[in-house]
């Protein structure tokens, strides 16, 4: 199975702030990476796949970058909705994992 | 409106079998493969298999094979995830999802809302 790994675990951050999260695959995976926001309780909502595609309605204060290996996923200036945890996900070959997730918290 | 709506919560004993469902609406059922996540308590997102309901081509995440039973009933758009004997480390929340883009870029753009097993004696 090819390992995702994500730092940080946990980031702390103001409204307005600009964050980004890294993703690190244990072997390359081109450009097949997703990324998913998840509040509490709720299902998981698709951010960006192929690495750097932004899903439609998402807000463009969300971006992705990345190939090979390292990943990352950037948010512009954070909105208050965004207070969430964040996953990647491998999609070059099943099984297709996640990463261990980052909580991003006020 | 296109979505997953998914069995309501179950709460069963150890031993006891389960079968919980997914129902896909508003789009065609059968051209989009249909994955399950599992999310234990308190704990991050893991991949259980996908199944491709036009012809129930199934894979499985080797650390679910001959745990649990992927299936589905094209004639009713629906997805299963089964169990037939269950364990409390199954407690958790199960997810089902549409793979959607082609090969070789694939992605789980629509989810449904989750159902919640608890397995207590």
């Amino acid at each position: 199975d090819i390992q995702m790994t994500q730092s940080p675990s946990s980031l702390s951050a103001s409204v307005g702030d600009r964050v980004t999260i890294t993703c690190r695959a244990s072997q390359s995976i081109s450009n097949y990476l997703n990324w998913y926001q998840q509040k509490p309780g709720i299902a998981p909502k698709l951010l960006i796949y192929a690495a750097s595609s932004l899903q439609s309605g998402v807000p463009s204060r969300f971006s992705g970058s990345g190939s090979g290996t390292d990943f990352s996923l950037t948010i512009s200036s954070l909105q208050s909705e965004d207070f969430a945890t964040y996953y990647c996900q491998q999609s070059f070959s099943t099984p297709y994992t996640f990463g261990q997730g980052t909580k991003l918290e006020i | 409106e296109v979505q997953l709506v998914q069995s309501g919560a179950e709460v069963k004993k150890p031993g006891e079998s389960l079968k919980i469902s997914c129902k896909g609406s508003g789009y065609s059922f059968t051209s989009y493969w249909i994955g399950w996540v599992r999310q234990m308590p308190g704990k991050g997102l893991e991949w259980m298999g996908v199944i491709y309901p036009g012809d129930s081509d199934t894979t499985y995440s080797p650390s679910f094979r001959g745990q649990v039973t992927i299936s589905a009933d094209k004639s009713i758009s629906t997805a299963y995830l089964q169990w037939n004997s269950l364990k409390a480390s199954d407690t958790a929340l199960y997810f089902c999802t549409r793979r959607k883009g082609g090969d070789p870029v694939w992605y789980f753009d629509l989810w449904g809302r989750g159902t919640l097993v608890t397995v207590s004696s």
